[in-house]
């Protein structure tokens, strides 16, 4: 079946620092991935996306690039801010016909000043 | 431009009770999804619906849970007889379709508690 394993939390970085969150999957043929973020009391925000092969997705400053070599999506940002403690998801939607989307156990994210 | 919306942010029932929880999905989506999340845990899938069609209920819980999503209103998660193990968030969430690259759009979730 499909997973997504994400490195545990929590992950615990001073403001500026360079964050980099992993990501591995399994799942057949070509998945859309993406990144979720949950801030307290909060639903999930899509964050970004890659829907194929060495795609690049990007917002806020965070980046991740879809590796199917290595069957990886990590999350990284150059230099955290306060604001991006939050909960961070990684998913995949398998392509062809219906499929769910499987989440990862989150990351919790905590940066201080 | 409204998002996913549910309806209660929080609810409490005693054990034995009813909960039910209310989603309306964003304006042009027609596929919704309901998750549950224990605390600190991640989201778990509960069942995905259509329009008056449940599409995928395997994450669901074969007794006391049900979900609807009729032709008119809202999208309905229903839990009979609450134990203190439905204490949890449930989210909400909806696409304009059910496969393909779309993401998922999120409501804040309902905040279920079992006294």
């Amino acid at each position: 079946g499909n997973s997504v394993t994400q490195m545990e939390g929590p992950v615990t970085l001073s403001e500026e620092a360079f964050l980099t969150i992993n990501c591995t999957y399994t799942a057949t043929g070509y998945p859309s991935l993406f990144w979720y973020v949950q801030y307290p009391g909060e639903g999930l925000q899509l964050l970004l996306k890659a829907t194929k092969a060495d795609d690049k997705g990007s917002n806020k400053g965070f980046e991740a690039t879809y590796r199917k070599e290595t069957t990886s999506f990590h999350l990284e940002k150059g230099s955290v801010q306060v604001s991006d403690s939050a909960v961070y998801f990684c998913a995949l939607r398998p392509s062809g016909g219906y499929q769910k989307v499987t989440f990862g156990t989150g990351t919790k994210l905590q940066v201080i000043p | 431009n409204a998002g996913v919306m549910q309806n209660p942010r929080h609810l409490v029932r005693r054990r034995g009770q009813e909960a039910r929880l209310r989603c309306s999905p964003m304006k042009g989506h027609s596929h919704v999804y309901w998750y549950r999340q224990l605390p600190e845990e991640g989201l778990k899938f509960m069942v995905y619906l259509q329009k008056e069609n449940i599409i995928d209920e395997s994450g669901m819980p074969k007794e006391r849970f049900s979900a609807e999503f009729p032709k008119e209103g809202p999208s309905i998660l229903r839990i009979q007889q609450v134990v203190r193990g439905d204490s949890a968030a449930y989210f909400c969430a909806s696409s304009p379709e059910g496969t393909g690259s779309q993401p998922q759009h999120f409501g804040d979730g309902t905040r279920l508690s079992i006294l």
